[in-house]
């Protein structure tokens, strides 16, 4: 069955400084992957997503995305941190039926400044 | 583009009772897909509804029903209520394909005490 971990639960940056959140799946042919960000009391928005072709992927707010199929890995990237980036981050993959994504459990950022 | 809109944004029930919670996806999306966040975990995919009809079910009991009306917009409905369905309800709504990525809503905050 295909699942999405997280190894972060939280992670502390400075504001300014560069940031890499780590996501790891485990699915039988190439997946559809992507990023979310949920902010305090809010629905998920969605980052950017990865279907194939480039494995490096732009999303909006400035964030970055790096598939890596030998690692079974898509972690999320951005070179400096705003305050406003404070937030819960997604990584998901949709599941091989087509009709649900599913989700880790989130990494939670804080941005100190 | 009018977004999603979840209704109503939090919601205190009874053990025992029904609820009811209503969304309107976004304008052009014909499907809907509902998830459970419980607190500190990621979106559980709860059923999807493509054109009125149910088009794929995650592992919620039958007390969990949906419908999508022709407009799109759709209902939960949850029988019986637990304490462990307190949650934060997501609507999401897509173009008919999940490998667009979803919109979400803002959610519904159901506590059950």
């Amino acid at each position: 069955a295909q699942s999405v971990t997280q190894p972060d639960i939280h992670i502390t940056v400075s504001e300014g400084a560069s940031l890499e959140l780590r996501c790891n799946y485990s699915y039988g042919a190439t997946p559809y992957l992507f990023w979310y960000v949920q902010s305090p009391g809010q629905g998920l928005q969605l980052l950017l997503k990865y279907f194939s072709g480039d494995t490096l992927v732009q999303g909006i707010k400035g964030f970055e995305a790096e598939f890596k199929r030998s690692q079974s890995s898509f972690n999320l990237r951005k070179p400096s941190v705003h305050w406003s980036d404070a937030a819960e981050y997604f990584c998901a993959v949709e599941d091989t039926g087509g009709f649900k994504t599913i989700f880790g459990a989130g990494t939670r950022l804080f941005v100190k400044a | 583009e009018t977004g999603v809109t979840q209704s109503p944004t939090h919601l205190i029930k009874t053990r025992g009772q029904q609820v009811t919670l209503r969304c309107s996806s976004q304008s052009g999306h014909n499907t809907v897909s509902w998830y459970q966040q419980a607190l500190g975990q990621g979106p559980q995919f709860i059923f999807q509804y493509y054109r009125e009809e149910e088009n794929g079910r995650g592992n919620f009991p039958p007390r969990f029903s949906g419908l999508q009306f022709p407009n799109y917009s759709s209902e939960l409905n949850v029988n019986a209520l637990l304490l462990g369905d307190s949650a934060l309800y997501l609507c999401a709504s897509s173009p008919g394909t999940v490998i667009s990525g979803y919109t979400f809503g803002s959610g519904t905050r159901l506590t059950v005490v």
